[in-house]
C-alpha cells in the first residue's frame, strides 16, 4: 500500500531541548496527521493539517507542540521544550480526505526524553 | 465525544481456527470504520475499512461486520496462521473527510501452532 516515511526511527533527547520529527507523507495526499502512542496503550490523535493549516488538535497537543509543512517538503512535528512525559512513539499519517478516507500510517518515531 | 471500547484485550487461538475482535462505539454519527494490524516494532497496516452504508465486507480471509443499531464493529479472521499474530486496532471517525480517528484499546492476538 501507500508508504508514509518517518525520520528518524528513534530519537533520544535531553529534557528541555527541542526535537523535530519528520514525515514524508504519501505524495498525492492532502491531509496529514500526528498520533501519539505511549508504550502498550492506544493510539491518540494529536493534530490534523490541511492546506497549510491546523484543522483540529486534541488536548494532548500542548502549546509546546507545533506542526508545519513548508513548501511541500517534510511534514514536521516540533516539540520545544521537551518534557519527560513526551516520551512515546509518534506516528505520522496521511489521507486523501474526501476523495479517499483511508488513513495510512508511517512506522513511527520512538522519542525518548531523558 | 466518541468513545470506543475494544475487546478482548488478549486473544489466543489455534492455527486454522477463527478469531473475532469486537469494538463498540457511542456516536451514532460515526461514518467510517477501519481495522489496523500492528506487528511488533512496526507501524500500522490498514487491513480493511468501510463506510457506514456497508454492513459486511470480506477480503482475503477477513470479514468486517458493522451493526449500526448496536453500534458494534467486528473483525473476523478465518483460518488464522502464525503471520496473523499482532496487535489489532479498530479505528473510527465521524468526519472521515478529515481523518481524525478514534482508536480502540487494541487486541493482542496470538496464534498457537
Amino acid at each position: 500500500g501507500p508508504k508514509v516515511l518517518q525520520i528518524p526511527s528513534h530519537q533520544i533527547i535531553d529534557m528541555g531541548q527541542m526535537v523535530t520529527l519528520n514525515c514524508d507523507p504519501v505524495s498525492n495526499h492532502l491531509y496529514f496527521y500526528w498520533y501519539k502512542q505511549i508504550l502498550g496503550q492506544q493510539m491518540e490523535f494529536l493534530v490534523n493539517f490541511y492546506n497549510g493549516k491546523v484543522m483540529e488538535k486534541s488536548k494532548l497537543f500542548k502549546d509546546q507542540f507545533s506542526v508545519e509543512r513548508p513548501d511541500g517538503s517534510y511534514f514536521t512535528l516540533k516539540i520545544q521544550p521537551t518534557a519527560l512525559e513526551d516520551s512515546a512513539v509518534y506516528f505520522c499519517a496521511s489521507s486523501l480526505g474526501r476523495r479517499g478516507p483511508e488513513v495510512f500510517f508511517g512506522k513511527g518515531t520512538r522519542l525518548t526524553v531523558v | 465525544g466518541e468513545q470506543v471500547e475494544q475487546r478482548p484485550p488478549h486473544l489466543s487461538v489455534r492455527e486454522g481456527d477463527s478469531a473475532i475482535i469486537i469494538c463498540t462505539y457511542t456516536d451514532s454519527a460515526t461514518a467510517y470504520f477501519s481495522w489496523y494490524k500492528q506487528e511488533a516494532g512496526a507501524g500500522l497496516q490498514l487491513l480493511m475499512s468501510v463506510l457506514s452504508n456497508v454492513d459486511r465486507k470480506e477480503e482475503q480471509g477477513l470479514t468486517v461486520l458493522l451493526n449500526k443499531k448496536d453500534k458494534r464493529l467486528s473483525l473476523n479472521l478465518t483460518a488464522a496462521h502464525p503471520g496473523d499474530s499482532a496487535v489489532y486496532f479498530c479505528a473510527v471517525s465521524v468526519n472521515y473527510n478529515q481523518g481524525k480517528l478514534i482508536f480502540g484499546q487494541g487486541t493482542k492476538l496470538s496464534i498457537k501452532p
